[in-house]
């Protein structure tokens, strides 16, 4: 266990409406990234934070965006959901032994209609 | 551009066999590589790693290698038993300025038939 929580858990909403999916740790770790899982696709970086209020951008970072204003907490916002935007979403953290491995939270189901 | 490919979506494999999952890299920066096993509902969970320096690691039943020269790794599972029935993701670092960034495959679906 990474310690590593995401809220919502699921949630539906309507196309036009802003959406905010946070991630939470507790190990005080710097990197956090977040990802959306589709079919055929993998995972794909949507942004990453590297430190308290360091964020940059990933492949797929259009109409998303971020905020990292404490150590636990990176949020993920989309200021308008669309329905392309339908995805589960994974938070990571990154640690093991040099840094080298990535460890991802439950993840987030989100729908929009 | 996928710089990460699994071509294979599935693989079926009988348990106490062997099942190997295949995956193949374009960018010759990646300097890691990462083995991820999820179940439905879950999240990737990390299963093995291998830096680009080297050619095998080990870990109980599972081994990855490494062949640089055709970019191409695999993941190698002995025995196969039915709870390794998941997506197994193949993912590949590549250093960035802030830091780390992984590149993932698109998974293969394992399914071990007791």
């Amino acid at each position: 266990d990474a310690g590593i929580t995401q809220s919502p858990r699921h949630k539906v909403t309507e196309t036009g409406t802003p959406v905010t999916l946070r991630c939470h740790q507790t190990e005080n770790h710097r990197y956090m990234y977040w990802y959306r899982q589709d079919p055929g696709h993998g995972l794909r970086l949507i942004h990453y934070s590297y430190g308290v209020k360091d964020t940059d951008k990933g492949e797929v970072s259009d109409g998303y965006s971020v905020s990292r204003s404490k150590t636990e907490d990176f949020l993920l916002t989309l200021e308008s959901a669309t329905s392309s935007q339908t995805s589960v979403y994974f938070c990571a953290i990154l640690r093991g032994q040099g840094y080298n491995e990535q460890f991802f939270g439950p993840g987030t189901r989100l729908t929009v209609l | 551009d996928q710089q990460v490919k699994q071509n294979s979506p599935s693989l079926s494999v009988q348990e106490g066999r062997i099942s190997i999952l295949n995956c193949d890299y374009t960018n010759s920066m990646f300097d890691y590589f990462l083995w991820y096993k999820k179940y439905p509902a879950e999240g990737p969970t990390f299963l093995i790693s291998i830096s680009s320096i080297k050619d095998k690691n080990e870990d109980g039943r599972f081994t990855v290698f490494l062949n640089k020269s055709a970019k191409h790794l695999s993941l190698h599972i002995v025995p196969s038993q039915p709870g390794d029935s998941a997506v197994y993701f193949c993912a590949a670092r590549r250093e960035g300025v802030y830091g780390n960034k992984l590149v993932f495959g698109a998974g293969t679906i394992l399914r071990v038939k007791s």
